[in-house]
């Protein structure tokens, strides 16, 4: 079946510019994560969705980033006022429930100039 | 907030060669992860373990709850096993961020 999918794959946008990055998760999964992976990082934990149950934003690194889940399925994660540090490639995951394995989606690379 | 420590960081052997990838952790958990990422490629998660040990072909993982430790082994190791390993934990349920913590990963490269 399909995988996680995301949107766009690359995205380039100056600084201080809004941008919107979507994730698709596997059919049926409940949990849905969003990470980040900066060169010299590593990868962080963003946010995490379950269910209809408030999301877990203790990842986020700034206001100005947000994100919010439709229906219980797709995803979207907002950076406002993009500054060049938030380069870098954002991951999205999905489980079939909390604390499952999680299956990840090939992830946004975005790059502030 | 946990502190995951993976070793080696960087790992070169030769094809068929025994490869034990280390990863310690500070906090108790509820789960470890290893995850694999190739270059320039997305993650995919190998095992997901919380006692014991589990084995999927070539791939073995192993956890020691009491030491806060695992391991990943791969036998007969090959070239296209070369890639990042990255061991990732998650808390117990409720005790604070659900999302994953990560090392920094194992870039591992098998030669021919």
């Amino acid at each position: 079946g399909a995988g996680v999918s995301q949107s766009p794959s690359n995205k380039v946008t100056e600084k201080g510019k809004d941008v919107e990055l979507r994730c698709d998760p596997i059919s049926g999964h409940t949990a849905l994560y969003w990470y980040r992976q900066s060169l010299g990082q590593g990868l962080e934990f963003l946010i995490y969705f379950q269910g209809n149950s408030a999301p877990d934003k203790s990842g986020l690194p700034s206001d100005r980033f947000s994100a919010e889940r439709t229906g219980g399925s797709v995803s979207t994660l907002t950076i406002q006022r993009t500054q060049q540090e938030d380069s870098a490639v954002y991951l999205c995951a999905s489980s079939f429930a909390l604390a499952r394995e999680q299956y990840f989606g090939p992830g946004t690379r975005l790059t502030v100039t | 907030k946990n502190e995951v420590e993976q070793s080696p960081q960087n790992l070169t052997a030769q094809e068929g060669e025994f490869i034990t990838i280390n990863c310690s952790y500070s906090v108790g958990i509820s789960a470890l992860h290893w995850l694999q990422q190739h270059p320039g490629g997305g993650i995919v998660s190998l095992f997901m373990l919380s006692s014991g040990k589990k084995k999927h072909g070539r791939l073995i993982a192993t956890i020691n709850i009491q030491e806060k430790h695992s391991s990943l082994h791969i036998t007969a190791s090959h070239p296209r096993d070369s890639a990042v390993y990255i061991c990732a934990v998650r808390e117990f349920i409720g005790g604070g961020a659900d999302g994953l913590t990560f090392g920094k990963g194992t870039h591992l490269i098998i030669q021919p």
